[in-house]
């Protein structure tokens, strides 16, 4: 079956501009997560999902982060007034449930590059 | 709050030889613990969890709450090995803390 997608794969765009950052998770999958990947380091949790819910935001880094997941199923990463330290691969991922023993599914990745 | 380290950004082992990349949390619960791998090109996938206890490519890793590890070893290390290994946590609360990965080059 389809795996998890993630729109677009690139993001090129100025400071100070917004941007949509998309994310299509494997379906039945009820838990989704956005992590934020800078060169030489590892996923950085920013929020997850359970279903329509964010279960956990505390990794958003401020508040021009903002997601949503309005029918439990594709989810949209918001950013505000974009920064050039906001340039990253941005990964979602999603999971059967929030049960911690289960596997995420990782997207592909949306490389912003904020100039 | 929790805390992973993968102490080698970088291992180079010769293919056949035993390799083994470090891994150490620190979480004051009891923790789900888990191995991701990216190839080359691809996305990031499990390799193996704790709880399984399985055996995936010839991969183990073993948890040692004394120490807080959760290193991955296998005996004998072939090219296709070659990619990049995460270390992750999970809390009971859902949420997912990654170490920063460990390149592994395997050598002819």
């Amino acid at each position: 079956g389809a795996g998890v997608s993630q729109t677009p794969s690139n993001k090129v765009t100025e400071k100070g501009k917004y941007v949509e950052l998309r994310c299509d998770p494997i379906s039945g999958h009820t838990a989704l997560y956005w992590y934020r990947q800078s060169l030489g380091q590892g996923p950085e949790f920013l929020i997850y999902f359970q279903g329509t819910g964010a279960a956990d935001d505390s990794g958003l880094p401020n508040d021009r982060f903002f997601a949503v997941r309005p029918e439990g199923s594709v989810s949209t990463l918001k950013i505000q007034r974009t920064e050039r330290g906001d340039s990253a691969v941005y990964l979602c991922a999603s999971s059967p449930s929030a049960d911690p023993y289960n596997e995420q599914f990782f997207g592909p990745g949306t490389r912003l590059t904020v100039l | 709050a929790q805390r992973v380290t993968q102490p080698e950004k970088l291992l180079s082992v010769f293919k056949g030889a035993p390799v083994e990349l470090k891994c150490n949390y620190s979480y004051s619960g009891s923790p789900e613990l888990f191995w991701y791998v990216q190839y080359s090109r691809q996305r990031l996938q499990l390799l193996l969890r704790h709880i399984s206890r399985e055996s995936i490519k010839g991969f183990t890793a073993d948890l040692n709450k004394g120490e807080t590890s959760f290193h991955l070893k296998k005996p004998f290390a072939q090219e296709e090995d070659s990619a990049m290994y995460y270390c992750a946590l999970n809390t009971n609360a859902g949420k997912s803390t990654f170490g920063d990965g460990t390149t592994l080059t395997v050598k002819p």
